[in-house]
């Protein structure tokens, strides 16, 4: 099964509207990341995360480990925050790589 | 500027060609790796080099072998490609794993196989 499920699938928000990207893991994990993708572009890293909660202007991400989740929270929307957003862990019983989600797809309309 | 950089950016073969993609990092990591993001945008992990060996290697199809001179540089070579090999290939690298696998993405080099 999927080890990585992230919700919603999609979201389309109003500009100026808050969302809230959750990330919930089904094995014991390392560590964890959140990443950022417009639609042909690179893999963008928007939080390395190991535990607890870090902010970065309007985005805020709290992890906790022993419950096995993740959240991305985005306040005050805008356009160019539209994308995709994928969280990422690194299993806990195998190092050196990355099990990805399948992803949020953001659209913020004006 | 400190990044990971990978060529071609976009390459277009025909069925049995032989295709070789680079990928190169400045940031000093010991571990790199090679991705594959499908038509349906799902990352899966393809390979891992620490420090020029082999650790992780997912059942990727024979036809696909990555090659590793030093720990800034991982190609990755398919012979013979086949129409389900077109995807993007992102390379990657981070410095190490569990608390320290900070990891960092090239662009990708995207291949249609036609």
């Amino acid at each position: 099964g999927q080890q990585v499920q992230q919700s919603p699938t999609s979201l389309v928000l109003q500009e100026g509207e808050n969302a809230e990207l959750q990330c919930n893991f089904s094995t014991s994990l390392n560590s964890m990341q959140w990443f950022y993708q417009r639609p042909g572009g690179s893999l963008i890293s928007v939080f390395y995360n190991p535990s607890g909660t870090k902010q970065s202007g309007r985005l805020t991400s709290t992890t906790v480990i022993k419950e096995r989740r993740s959240s991305l929270h985005i306040s005050s929307s805008q356009i160019t925050d539209s994308g995709t957003y994928l969280c990422a862990m690194e299993p806990g019983n195998m190092g050196y790589k990355l099990t990805f989600g399948t992803g949020t797809s953001l659209l913020v309309d004006p | 500027e400190t990044a990971v950089f990978q060529t071609p950016n976009y390459h277009v073969t025909q069925v049995g060609n032989e295709v070789s993609f680079n990928c190169k990092q400045t940031l000093g990591h010991d571990t790199m790796y090679w991705y594959k993001q499908d038509s349906k945008k799902l990352l899966k992990i393809m390979f891992s080099y620490n420090n020029k060996q082999l650790i992780v290697n997912e059942t990727v199809p024979r036809r696909f072998s990555p090659q590793s001179s030093d720990k800034a540089h991982l190609n990755l070579r398919i012979k013979s490609v086949e129409p389900e090999d077109s995807a993007v290939y992102l390379c990657a690298s981070s410095s190490g794993q569990g608390a320290n696998s900070d990891y960092t993405f090239g662009s990708g080099t995207r291949l249609l196989v036609i």
